[in-house]
This record gives structure tokens, C-alpha cells and sequence, in this order.
């Protein structure tokens, strides 16, 4: 079945520390996205990639970083001068063409320790 | 630039009720507008959307929106509630052209369904 994978469901992070959500698609989209949600604040877009090796910031992008080394995959590090990181985060791609129509994956939970 | 705003955080109806969850738009082109449904710790999924065709849509688990420019709304309707419409909903407008997909989220509405 073609779909999008995040993982670790759940994600811990110590002071100081970079951790890196992973996400995996194979439905064959060009583009993909991150947003980080939280609650009554809706989805707000850290970063999205129309293709590979290229990407650009959303609104919220300070503290985060990406990668598009390969179409299926964009994983998003989450780097320690991100001061506030708890918070659910949703991976979403769409195809092109199809104007808005995104696809996401189940998202990944980081809490801080 | 684009927008959307949701009326209400919480909803709550009766099963069996009718359901209705408001959104307005603010777009400075001719807007593509979506609805996706959350269950918790999950992720979003499409319910439906308007892309210039009918201005009345219908979705999945009897859902529909109805576009009406003049208003600059996009209201989610369903005649009868049921248990597992509880979940929280967002709706979206499609920014820019059909070569980015860019989402702007609504704050999202909560819909309570009581037995």
C-alpha cells in the first residue's frame, strides 16, 4: 500500500540536544512538507520541498532544519536552538498538479526531558 | 494573502443532529479550499475539497461544503451526527499555483458528539 511512514511515534529530546524526525513517502510525489501543530493553534509549515535538493522555509523555521537528498524521503531535525520543541509533528506531500491536495503521515510526538 | 478562519473551537451536537463547522476565506485569487478531519494522535486526512467546479461538494462519511464566493465562506455540513464524526476538523486555502500545494490551516474546530 503506498502511504507515508513517520517515525519514532514518540520522540524524547534532552537539553541541548538535535534529534532528527524521520519521513518516508512512496506514493511517488514531488512535494513534501512539514508542520509542526499545536494545540488551537492549527498546522503551522516549517519547511516543503517541490524537489529534490531544493526546499524552502515556511513561517516557522527557525530552530528546524531539512534534508531532500532523495524524493521518498525528508527528514526534519529538530536542532537545540529550537527553545520551545514539544509539540506534534505531520508530514504531508502532494503531487504535482494537484493544487493543495496533500497527503499525511500519522506524525511523530517530540517531548522534551 | 490568503487566510482562513474558524468559527468556534468547540462544537458540540446531539447524535443524530445536524452538524455545521464555519469557515471563512480570505484569498486574492480564485481559492481551492479543503476540509481534512483529524481523529487524535493521528494525522490529517482529505474529507473533501473545491477546486472552481461545483460550488456545492460532497466527501467521505456524508460530509459536504458548499462554496459561496459572496460570503467568502465554506461551511462543513452533515445531516445526522454519529458517534465517530467526533474528531477535530480543519479547513484550508490553497496558496499560489498548481505547481506549489501550499496549505494554510484554520485553527481547527473540535466537534463533541454526544449519545
Amino acid at each position: 500500500d503506498g502511504g507515508i511512514t513517520q517515525s519514532p511515534k514518540y520522540l524524547f529530546r534532552k537539553e541541548g540536544q538535535n534529534v532528527t524526525l524521520s519521513c518516508e513517502q512512496n506514493l511517488n510525489h514531488d512535494a513534501m512538507y512539514w508542520y509542526r501543530q499545536d494545540p488551537g493553534q492549527g498546522l503551522r509549515l516549517i519547511y516543503y520541498s517541490q524537489i529534490v535538493n531544493d526546499f524552502q522555509k515556511g513561517d516557522i523555521a527557525e530552530g528546524y532544519s531539512v534534508s531532500r537528498e532523495k524524493k521518498e524521503s525528508f527528514p526534519l531535525t529538530v536542532t537545540s536552538a529550537q527553545k520551545n520543541p514539544t509539540a506534534f509533528y505531520l508530514c504531508a506531500s502532494s503531487k504535482q498538479g494537484q493544487r493543495g491536495t496533500q497527503y499525511f503521515g500519522p506524525g511523530t510526538r517530540l517531548l522534551v526531558l | 494573502a490568503q487566510s482562513v478562519t474558524q468559527l468556534g473551537s468547540h462544537v458540540s451536537v446531539s447524535e443524530g443532529a445536524l452538524v455545521l463547522l464555519r469557515c471563512n476565506y480570505s484569498s486574492s485569487v480564485p481559492p481551492y479550499l479543503f476540509w481534512y478531519v483529524q481523529y487524535p494522535n493521528q494525522g490529517l486526512q482529505l474529507l473533501l475539497k473545491y477546486t472552481s467546479a461545483a460550488t456545492l461538494v460532497k466527501g467521505i462519511n456524508g460530509f459536504e461544503a458548499e462554496f459561496k464566493k459572496s460570503e467568502t465562506s465554506f461551511h462543513l455540513t452533515k445531516p445526522s451526527a454519529h458517534m465517530s464524526d467526533a474528531a477535530e476538523y480543519f479547513c484550508a486555502v490553497s496558496t499560489g499555483s498548481s505547481n506549489t500545494g501550499k496549505l494554510i490551516f484554520g485553527q481547527g474546530t473540535t466537534l463533541q458528539v454526544k449519545p
